[in-house]
């Protein structure tokens, strides 16, 4: 069956590194794969798009990258502040009219 | 960007009464709508897909007959808990996704996500 792993474990950082973030799946050819921020007792936020060509994706602060072959994201914050912190999750879709699967989410915490 | 809006967003309940959770597109045409269901610390699993004027597809395990959905407009979808018990107390998500924004890979928007809570 389709497996979505995120690190249950919280990450907690100092202020100003850069937090990264790790999303593998298994059983799994996903056409893109999108990250979302939640934040306690809110749905979640889109925050980037990254189809199944491409290897990398920037916004802003935010770095994700893709490796099909790896089956892995990863999900980069650079210049981390307190209002970073938050529940990241990773979620995949195909190019049906099917809804995302989700991960559990990884939970960051920004120290200041 | 596009919003969508949940009604409630907390509702508390006796056991055996009905729930209705409203899911609106303020400023785009939804075709499809999502029904997640979130537990604490979990993730978000989807309960149903709804496409405006048809039935939804519910996923397995999910009651049809105790999760009614309905898409009657593509910007409102509404699910209703019948008969909630306390096991139905969850964080209930709709997601929208936009009518023909971009070939394939159309976004979806979350609401803001219904507490619900049955004594």
């Amino acid at each position: 069956s389709q497996k979505i792993e995120q690190n249950s474990e919280a990450l907690n950082i100092q202020e100003g590194k850069t937090a990264t973030l790790t999303c593998n799946y298994t059983n799994y050819s996903p056409a893109y794969l999108q990250w979302y921020r939640q934040d306690p007792g809110r749905g979640p936020v889109f925050l980037l798009l990254i189809r199944e060509n491409e290897k990398e994706k920037r916004k802003e602060r935010l770095k994700v990258t893709f490796d099909t072959t790896l089956k892995q994201s990863l999900f980069h914050i650079t210049a981390s502040q307190p209002a970073d912190s938050a529940t990241y999750l990773c979620a995949l879709g195909d190019t049906g009219r099917r809804a995302l699967t989700f991960g559990s989410g990884t939970r960051l915490q920004v120290q200041p | 960007g596009a919003v969508v809006s949940q009604h409630p967003s907390r509702v508390i309940c006796k056991s055996g009464t009905s729930v209705k959770i409203e899911c609106r597109s303020l400023d785009f045409q939804a075709t499809t709508m999502f029904w997640y269901r979130q537990f604490p610390k979990q993730s978000l699993m989807l309960m149903a897909t709804s496409n405006e004027g048809s039935k939804a597809t519910y996923e397995q395990g999910v009651e049809k007959d105790k999760f009614l959905i309905n898409h009657a407009s593509l910007t409102l979808s509404t699910l209703t808990v019948t008969s909630a018990h306390p096991e139905d107390s969850s964080f209930y998500i709709c997601s929208a996704r936009a009518r023909g924004a971009g070939g394939s890979y159309n976004e979806q928007f979350f609401g803001p996500g219904t507490r619900l809570t049955v004594l």
